[in-house]
């Protein structure tokens, strides 16, 4: 069946590119999306990858997509105390986004 | 502002109590969504609704109904509360836009 899987933690050094991993196992996904968790809030769409795409772009975040390994990784430049949060690997087969796959999230702690 | 709006943010029930979770969106989407969050195991979807008028089972339905009384809103039910039941849940909307757009979400605990 469909599957994401990410790493439960992940902690940085404030300044320092933040790589948050997933793995998919659906090969069908058309769109993957990075999802932001703050403490006490929903869930915010951070961007989205279509699967004909391999790389995004926006602003600090760089968004990789390895379609023959199913892998999708979210890479945060000049990662600062407002990063902290968790972090939501999903996918999904179409852009009406009838159902969205989650993963169990990454928590992003950022050290001084 | 536009958005999905949960009531209550907070609730503490006895077992065997029942209760309504309240969402509605102002957003005009066609879809809408329950889940529920616990540590270590991401969002699972419990029910989902495509459409006014519709409703479907998702991964985790047992111990729950839901209704969707209009475009606007989608109502999840706990009719005998449990202690596995203890948990945050969220509803989310979506429409032709990619994604969801979620609610703040409603932390229940089951004592």
């Amino acid at each position: 069946g469909e599957d994401v899987e990410q790493s439960l933690f992940l902690s940085v050094r404030e300044g320092d590119s933040s790589v948050i991993n997933c793995t998919y196992t659906d090969s069908s996904s058309t769109y993957l999306y990075w999802y932001k968790q703050e403490p006490g809030a929903g869930l915010q769409l951070l961007t989205y990858i279509f699967s004909n795409m391999d790389m995004k772009q926006d602003q600090r975040l760089t968004v990789l997509l390895n379609k023959k390994d199913k892998h999708l990784s979210l890479r945060i430049a000049d990662t600062q105390t407002g990063d902290s949060a968790i972090y939501f690997c999903a996918e999904s087969k179409d852009s009406s986004a009838s159902k969205i796959i989650f993963g169990s999230g990454t928590r992003l702690s950022i050290r001084p | 502002n536009a958005g999905v709006t949960q009531t209550p943010k907070f609730q503490v029930l006895k077992t065997g109590q029942s209760m309504t979770l309240q969402c509605a969106q102002d957003m005009n989407h066609n879809s809408m969504y329950w889940y529920r969050q616990d540590p270590g195991m991401g969002l699972r979807l419990i029910y989902y609704s495509a459409s006014e008028g519709t409703t479907d089972k998702g991964e985790v339905p047992n111990g729950y109904n839901v209704s969707r009384l209009n475009k606007r809103e989608f109502s999840l039910r706990l009719e005998s509360a449990a202690p596995s039941q203890t948990s945050v849940y969220f509803c989310a909307s979506s429409g032709d836009r990619v994604g969801y757009t979620f609610g703040s979400g409603t932390r229940l605990t089951v004592v």
